[in-house]
């Protein structure tokens, strides 16, 4: 079946300092890849939507400048969050679509992200 | 815009026993219906989809959910609960003529032994 691996599955990091989260499609192409924000105990938030080779499409409230996503191929995309505060701390979970393929989403397993 | 309801934040239920997750959704075109499974620090797993046909879907893991589109419902069945089935569940629904999935809030299963 489809899956979705990211890297690292938790991280702590110094506040001030950026970390980069991978969100890899690893048996299909996925030429659409989301990001979500989970808090404790609630649903999942939509950050950013990206295709490969352009420019993610943030949700209304999202840093962008903040929230570096990249889709550089069709089996990896990136999220990076700069100058990382402790209100950034929370759980990261990517998912992917299916290039013509379909329409659920295949999650990966999430990212736990402590900021200190 | 699409919205999903889930009618129960939390559902205690005994081992062995049925259980009943209610999802309705309000949308002004056709939408794809999902109920999804997360269990603690990890992603979610598809549990069953409706796309079109027939309107009782059976999933993984002994699931089952029937769309009713006058009720705009998509409630997820289980006739006989394990204590594995504890997890949270979400519905979710993508819009015919979109590709942005809308969550509801969620429902944590609580299966005591």
């Amino acid at each position: 079946g489809a899956v979705v691996s990211q890297h690292p599955s938790w991280v702590i990091c110094k506040s001030g300092t950026s970390v980069k989260i991978e969100c890899r499609s690893l048996d299909f192409q996925a030429t659409t890849m989301f990001w979500y924000r989970q808090f404790p105990k609630q649903s999942l938030m939509l950050m950013a939507t990206s295709n490969e080779g352009s420019k993610a499409t943030y949700e209304q409230g999202v840093e962008k400048d903040k929230f570096l996503i990249n889709h550089a191929s069709l089996t990896l995309s990136t999220l990076t969050v700069t100058s990382a505060h402790p209100e950034d701390s929370s759980f990261y979970i990517c998912s992917a679509r299916a290039a013509g393929g379909p329409y659920e989403q295949y999650f990966g397993p999430g990212t736990r992200l402590t900021v200190t | 815009a699409q919205s999903v309801t889930q009618l129960d934040s939390q559902v205690p239920v005994f081992e062995e026993a049925p259980v009943e997750l209610r999802c309705n959704y309000s949308s002004s075109v056709s939408v794809y219906l999902f109920w999804y499974v997360q269990y603690p620090n990890q992603g979610l797993q598809l549990l069953l989809k409706y796309l079109s046909g027939s309107t009782l879907v059976k999933g993984i893991n002994g699931f089952e959910a029937e769309f009713n589109k006058s009720q705009t419902s998509f409630h997820l069945r289980k006739p006989s609960v394990h204590i594995s089935d504890t997890a949270e569940y979400f519905c979710a629904v993508i819009p015919r003529v979109g590709f942005k999935t809308i969550f509801g809030a969620g429902t944590r299963l609580f299966v005591k032994a």
